[in-house]
């Protein structure tokens, strides 16, 4: 049973490209969640998604960030016109949700991200 | 105050040490509560539950005080492989599924 799988591990970009990154859930969840770890600090939670639904996005910088999950395939995190200060981990994690009894997440292993 | 805020160490401590860390929450409706541990550069893993009853895993021990809002995890007879970051994570009440993480509290197990 694969874990979460996130692609790419590594990303550059350059200032000004977009980045794409993917994240596949634990077989049998349907909720997705995107964090973003600067270097020496917490978790930042961006945004919970499940299947074809944003159900909260308050923690998405208004301007340039989107992320959605297809009925079909990985939920992606989209950033466009990428800057210096986008540089992070981004982390992707599944759970099964409240109707699956658990607010317990699974970890993807990361995308990490530089723009130069 | 902060939502959640854990001391973050490090706390460095020999092999087969006891050590605890705590972590308090500032939301009194807060329901449900982890602790997860990240490795350098890793992703979080979770560790352990933790239960209104406390909760034990081995050389683990969670536990939750309600009246002063905070969680703690104890770790027994400490190995080298322990050193790691131990993130805690609340969700609030209300239907909320965001977690909150706090920053972590750094542990170096030295022989």
């Amino acid at each position: 049973n694969a874990g979460v799988m996130q692609n790419p591990r590594h990303l550059v970009r350059r200032r000004g490209q977009e980045a794409r990154l993917r994240c596949s859930p634990m077989k049998g969840h349907s909720h997705v969640y995107w964090y973003r770890q600067l270097p020496e600090e917490g978790l930042k939670f961006m945004v919970y998604l499940q299947k074809e639904n944003i159900i909260d996005e308050s923690g998405m910088p208004k301007e340039r960030f989107s992320a959605e999950f297809p009925k079909e395939g990985p939920s992606i995190l989209r950033i466009q016109q990428v800057v210096r200060g986008d540089s992070a981990a981004y982390f992707c994690a599944s759970s099964s949700g409240l109707a699956g009894g658990s607010f317990e997440q699974y970890f993807g292993p990361g995308t990490r991200l530089t723009v130069t | 105050r902060k939502e959640v805020e854990q001391d973050p160490g490090p706390f460095n401590v020999p092999e087969g040490a006891t050590v605890a860390f705590n972590c308090t929450y500032s939301n009194s409706a807060s329901q449900s509560f982890f602790w997860y541990r990240q490795d350098c550069r890793k992703e979080p893993k979770l560790l352990m539950s933790v239960y209104s009853s406390g909760n034990e895993d081995g050389r683990f021990t969670a536990q939750l005080n309600r009246a002063s809002q905070y969680i703690s995890l104890l770790i027994r007879d400490s190995k080298l492989s322990d050193s790691a970051t131990y993130l805690c994570v609340v969700y609030a009440s209300g239907g909320s599924y965001i977690p909150t993480f706090g920053r972590g509290t750094s542990l170096i197990v030295h022989p």
